[in-house]
C-alpha cells in the first residue's frame, strides 16, 4: 500500500441497503476527509477527523456516519441508501488539520438504484 | 455564505499560456489551494498561497491578493496533458477547505 486506498472502486447498490465506503491511508496523516462530488459542483466534505478517536460534520453530513478507531482507517457507512447518494466519493488525509495539502484516495463510484 | 467562483470551461493551444482566475468570499482566510484532476481521476496537488504574490514551481505559477480575494493559476508552454479540471480551494477561519466547482481546460493541437 501506498498512499491513500478505497474500496471498492465502484459499486451499484439497491435503495435502503447498507453500506460501508473502506479508507486506509499509510502516511501516519493525522487528519482524514470524506467528501463527495458531483457534476457541476465543488468537492462537498461529508464528514472528517483531526485526529484518531475525533470525528466531526462536515458540510452535507446527514444519511453518513463515520469512524476513526486507529491512524490508519476511516471507513464511511450509508446506513440507508437513498439515490440522491450516488456520486463519487473520495478519501483523503493531510499531516493535520491546518493548512497541509490532503492526498486523495482514487475514489468510489457509487450508484444507488 | 462562502463562495469560491472559477470559470466552468477554458480552451487554449498546445504551447500557448493559459490563466485560470478564481475569487472567493469566505469566513475568514488561512491559504488558497490550486489542484488538478484529470477526468475520473482523484485530485493532485498543485500550489499553496498564503501570502500575497506570485508562487512558481516550473511551468505553473499561482498568484493571490488577499485584499481583493482573488487568485489565478498560469499554466505556460501546455502541453495535451494538461487538459484536466483545475479546482481553487480555500481554507476558512476553521481551517475547513471550501472548494470551488472547478475549470475544465481543453487544450488544442
Amino acid at each position: 500500500i501506498a498512499g491513500i486506498t478505497q474500496a471498492p472502486t465502484s459499486q451499484i447498490l439497491a435503495a435502503g441497503r447498507r453500506m460501508t465506503l473502506r479508507c486506509t491511508q499509510d502516511m501516519r496523516h493525522n487528519a482524514m476527509y470524506w467528501y463527495r462530488q458531483d457534476l457541476g459542483l465543488g468537492l462537498r466534505l461529508i464528514h472528517y477527523s483531526n485526529t484518531a478517536g475525533t470525528t466531526g460534520k462536515g458540510e452535507v453530513p446527514d444519511g453518513y456516519s463515520v469512524s476513526r478507531a486507529n491512524t490508519d482507517d476511516f471507513p464511511l457507512t450509508l446506513a440507508s441508501a437513498v439515490p440522491s447518494q450516488t456520486s463519487v466519493y473520495f478519501c483523503a488525509s493531510s499531516k493535520d488539520g491546518s493548512n497541509q495539502p490532503q492526498h486523495f484516495g482514487d475514489g468510489t463510484r457509487l450508484s444507488i438504484l | 455564505g462562502q463562495n469560491i467562483d472559477q470559470p466552468t470551461e477554458m480552451t487554449a493551444t498546445e504551447g500557448a499560456i493559459v490563466q485560470i482566475n478564481c475569487t472567493y468570499q469566505t469566513s475568514g482566510f488561512n491559504g488558497l489551494f490550486w489542484y488538478q484532476q484529470h477526468a475520473g481521476e482523484a485530485p493532485t496537488f498543485l500550489s499553496y498561497n498564503v501570502l500575497d504574490g506570485l508562487e512558481e514551481k516550473g511551468r505553473f505559477s499561482s498568484f493571490l491578493s488577499r485584499s481583493k480575494g482573488y487568485s489565478y493559476l498560469l499554466l505556460k508552454e501546455l502541453q495535451m496533458k494538461d487538459s484536466a479540471s483545475y479546482l481553487c480551494a480555500v481554507t476558512d477561519s476553521n481551517y475547513q477547505l471550501i472548494w470551488g466547482a472547478g475549470t475544465k481546460l481543453i487544450i488544442k493541437p
